[in-house]
């Protein structure tokens, strides 16, 4: 089967800026992660939808992060302001359902400076 | 917060077993136990996942202890493919609402030829 899809794989920006990340979950997922990952730590969860609905956003800076996922396929996450904080890997990742091991994409990798 | 503790390094001989420990002691009944792994720059692999019997798949062993307060990752014969950081994760059974992953800092493991 095909896997997460995800892009820009890598993408920078100045701070201030905007930029937005696309993923494609594997055909039937139900369930679609967003996680960040700063250089040397494990991934952080940022936000859950089960379809097109939002199951945890609890770690979701919503000031500044925005999420979507287009007819619970497709997704986006959206930065706008961006800050030099949020240079990290971007990491998409899908589940069959919730409790299924999840399939990660091999992310994008951000530099804001 | 990760609810495991790890090794952050080890070692191994290309072709012998990595035997990757983890502690759990505060994991509940109804809590599994996820390995995963990260090979650099991609995205994180499921590896296994155990509630209390010891679990094999082609890729590795779980053994869990009778108390399940730790478990073992076995990579029964190591490659130099297999270098990556390995999360162990300990995740709720399926319940309402959010099944989120928490990783840890997990074990850089280095396979050396």
């Amino acid at each position: 089967e095909a896997g997460v899809a995800q892009s820009p794989r890598y993408k920078i920006i100045e701070k201030r800026q905007s930029v937005a990340f696309w993923c494609n979950p594997i055909s039937g997922h139900a369930t679609l992660y967003w996680y960040q990952q700063i250089l040397g730590q494990g991934p952080k969860l940022l936000i859950q939808f089960q379809n097109n609905g939002v199951v945890d956003d609890s770690q979701l800076p919503k000031d500044r992060f925005s999420a979507e996922r287009l007819k619970g396929v497709d997704s986006t996450l959206k930065i706008q302001p961006a800050k030099l904080e949020d240079s990290a890997v971007y990491l998409c990742a899908s589940s069959l359902l919730v409790g299924s091991p999840l399939h990660f994409g091999n992310g994008t990798r951000l530099t804001v400076t | 917060d990760a609810k495991t503790t790890q090794p952050p390094s080890m070692d191994c001989a290309e072709g012998r077993a990595a035997n990757l420990p983890c502690n759990h002691s505060t994991i509940s009944g109804n809590e599994y136990v996820y390995w995963y792994r990260q090979i650099h720059s991609q995205g994180p692999q499921y590896i296994i996942h155990g509630l209390k019997n010891n679990e094999t798949n082609e890729m590795a062993s779980l053994i869990i202890t009778e108390d399940r307060k730790s478990s073992t990752l076995i990579l029964p014969h190591a490659t130099l493919r297999d270098t990556a950081v390995y999360y162990c994760i300990v995740r709720p059974s399926i319940i309402q609402g959010a099944q989120k992953l928490v990783f840890g800092q997990g074990t850089r493991l280095t396979i050396n030829p």
